[in-house]
């Protein structure tokens, strides 16, 4: 059973267009995040939802939308894609109970704005 | 504000030695956690060790130890008896307690392995 998986693996698209990418997990986890990875392998934190409420948001072009519809789940719809936009997307988790509160990664979305 | 340094953007090692990877780290918390995640070519991102700011002992993990020095800020990740299957990015991160609720783990730029045979 995989721990957070998200969909689509892969995402190719068109500038302009509006897309949207899934995550869930089934760790129990209260809190869900999503990472941004470009071209040169730098990971930047974007979102940080606990218990479905945003608690960080790193100025984020307002075009990244995240949901949270309960604590399982964490969408990241995107709109007017631009060809910035082209990266690796990692949903994450993790719990803010005692202890290491270490993230459990997704297997992140490829995405390529053409 | 909390930061991250590798300074090492590529290393060689090889195979059967052990490698040290480099990490520093900037937070004004004094209660922190300090990770190493390795990135395999396929992409996917696998926790290897944990450092809390109060542990007495370095983490080990298996073959991974981490060498840390918290006067000096540093969280080096040691790899022994380097396999093949090693080579991939390796990326240092931190997460703060107080300052950000524990919501927030930022990353190092990452320090790319080749393990030669």
């Amino acid at each position: 059973d995989t721990a957070v998986s998200q969909t689509p693996k892969y995402l190719v698209t068109q500038m302009g267009n509006d897309k949207s990418i899934k995550c869930e997990q089934n760790l129990g986890h209260d809190t869900m995040y999503w990472y941004k990875q470009d071209s040169k392998k730098f990971l930047k934190i974007m979102f940080s939802y606990n218990n479905k409420e945003l608690i960080i948001n790193e100025t984020v072009p307002n075009r990244f939308s995240p949901k949270s519809p309960d604590k399982a789940h964490l969408n990241l719809h995107i709109n007017s894609l631009e060809l910035g936009d082209s990266a690796v997307y990692f949903c994450a988790s993790s719990t803010t109970d005692r202890g290491r509160k270490k993230l459990f990664f997704g297997s992140g979305t490829q995405l390529s704005v053409l | 504000a909390q930061k991250i340094t590798q300074t090492q953007p590529g290393m060689f090692v090889q195979e059967k030695e052990a490698v040290t990877l480099d990490c520093t780290y900037d937070t004004s918390d004094p209660s922190y956690g300090l990770f190493w995640y390795k990135q395999p070519s396929s992409g996917e991102m696998i926790f290897l060790i944990y450092q809390g700011s109060y542990d007495q002992q370095n983490a080990t993990e298996g073959r991974y130890s981490l060498n840390f020095q918290k006067a000096r800020k540093s969280a080096n990740l040691v790899i022994s008896a380097s396999q093949l299957g090693d080579s991939a990015m390796y990326f240092c991160a931190m997460r703060e307690g107080r300052n950000t609720g524990g919501f927030k783990t930022i990353f190092g730029a990452g320090t790319r392995l080749f393990v030669k045979a």
